[in-house]
């Protein structure tokens, strides 16, 4: 059983629809991350939160501890947005482990 | 500013092979340090982790190792290489459990084929 559950796993739209991803988890938590991993491979943090809400730009990420659930939000996608997004969570007994979801490829078509 | 060096970034080893991929981190003081791997189409699996010089933690068992020579120093390495060894490793590193909301960092990443 994965500890982390990324939906869905391969999401195409057109260009400045509004998109969603979703990630559930099921150990506990200190913090959640949302990265991006563009097609060369480079991992880049886009989001670390441990409550609520956070936004840069276009994008939003939203937390619920209680159902152990995040979502990424996307406005007016663009074609500069498809990459694969991950979430992550640093689990919280010790602090030093991460868990991963196995990614949304995400694609916008102009 | 902080930042994190992993090289080399493409490599091709044939079976049998020894490896030795570096990280080395910048800016920072007593990192956690993290090997990953990422086979094609599968999410990240974590080979090693380091709270410390010389503290190491192995997470899947295989044919590699891990060594922290110094604080900002993590070191990949394997004697032979196996054909399943093939695949993509990131180094990370974040702050440790006191600073929980540390980001994690990766380096660019190693592709790796073993023929």
């Amino acid at each position: 059983k994965n500890e982390v559950e990324q939906s869905p796993q391969n999401l195409t739209a057109q260009e400045g629809e509004f998109i969603t991803i979703n990630c559930s988890y099921s150990v506990g938590i200190s913090a959640l991350h949302w990265l991006q991993q563009h097609p060369g491979g480079g991992i880049v943090s886009l989001f670390m939160l441990s409550s609520g809400k956070k936004k840069h730009g276009r994008l939003i990420a939203t937390i619920n501890i209680q159902e152990k659930h995040s979502s990424l939000h996307i406005t007016a996608s663009h074609p500069r947005d498809s990459a694969v997004y991950i979430c992550a969570v640093r689990e919280r007994d010790t602090g030093n482990q991460f868990y991963f979801g196995t990614g949304t490829s995400l694609t916008v078509i102009p | 500013s902080q930042t994190i060096h992993q090289w080399p970034a493409t490599l091709v080893q044939p079976v049998g092979s020894p490896l030795s991929l570096e990280c080395t981190v910048e800016g920072t003081s007593n990192p956690n340090l993290y090997w990953y791997r990422q086979a094609a189409g599968r999410g990240l699996q974590l080979l090693f982790y380091s709270v410390g010089i010389g503290q190491i933690s192995s997470e899947v068992p295989q044919n590699l190792s891990a060594s922290r020579p110094q604080d900002r120093q993590f070191i990949l390495s394997s004697k032979k290489l196996l054909l399943s060894d093939s695949g993509f490793y990131l180094c990370a590193w974040s702050q440790g459990r006191l600073r929980d909301e540390s980001p994690l960092h990766f380096g660019n990443g190693t592709r790796l084929t073993v023929t």
